[in-house]
């Protein structure tokens, strides 16, 4: 079973151009998530997709960031007209599901993919 | 402090020793997680703690949560040089995102 795949590692792109990162979760996880990390700090939560559902997008800049999960094929981060404040290390993580107890939602255990570490030059 | 602030923010110590990290949050919580970064790598996960629950052992690593305080440690016991990593707590809020702090730097020393 595949863990979480993300492509590219690396990526580089001038001012002004787009960035387009991919994440296919673990098998069986239809729950996405996306982190950013700049250096030396910690992850920052971005946004939550389920299939074609974008369910909390709080932690998305307002502008130039979008991201999708179709039903077929991997979770979209796209950055357009990217700056040199863009570059940081992009993280993806997947969970299989929710479930919920008295009074909580729980969320499954989120497995990390490797990142995209994207530099604008 | 940030939600999930870890201390402490570096920490090294000689192989063979036992090395304790903190973390301390703010909000209530429905599970912490514990995460492992290698250096220019990705996250992995190490272990989860639900709110109802005090104490957790995986291996060489023991986890302990204080929802009364809201703190929560990571011990990892007999360390090896393999174990030299960014340590993060993340807390988990409602039933979506993680919140994780900046980590705590841990370098073993052979």
């Amino acid at each position: 079973n595949a863990g979480v795949m993300q492509n590219p590692r690396h990526l580089v792109r001038r001012r002004g151009q787009e960035a387009r990162l991919r994440c296919s979760p673990m098998k069986g996880h239809s729950h996405v998530y996306w982190y950013r990390q700049l250096p030396e700090e910690g992850l920052k939560f971005m946004v939550y997709l389920q299939k074609e559902n974008i369910i909390d997008e709080s932690g998305m800049p307002k502008e130039r960031f979008s991201a999708e999960f179709p039903k077929e094929g991997p979770s979209i981060l796209r950055i357009q007209q990217v700056v040199r404040g863009d570059s940081a290390a992009y993280f993806c993580a997947s969970s299989a599901r929710q479930f919920a107890t008295t009074g909580h939602t729980h969320t499954d255990t989120q497995y990390f993919g490797p990142g995209t570490r994207l530099t604008v030059l | 402090s940030q939600q999930g602030e870890e201390d402490p923010q570096a920490l090294s110590i000689q192989e063979g020793e036992n090395a304790t990290m903190n973390c301390s949050y703010k909000t209530s919580i429905n599970n912490l997680q514990w995460y492992r970064q290698n250096s220019g790598r990705g996250l992995v996960h190490l272990i989860l703690i639900r709110s109802n629950e005090r104490e957790k052992h995986s291996g060489r690593l023991r986890v302990t949560l204080d929802t009364s305080k809201k703190s929560s440690s990571l011990l990892i016991t007999a360390s090896r040089a393999a174990d030299t990593a960014s340590y993060f707590c993340a807390t988990g809020q409602g039933a979506q995102k993680l919140v994780f702090g900046q980590g705590t730097r841990l370098t073993i020393n052979p």
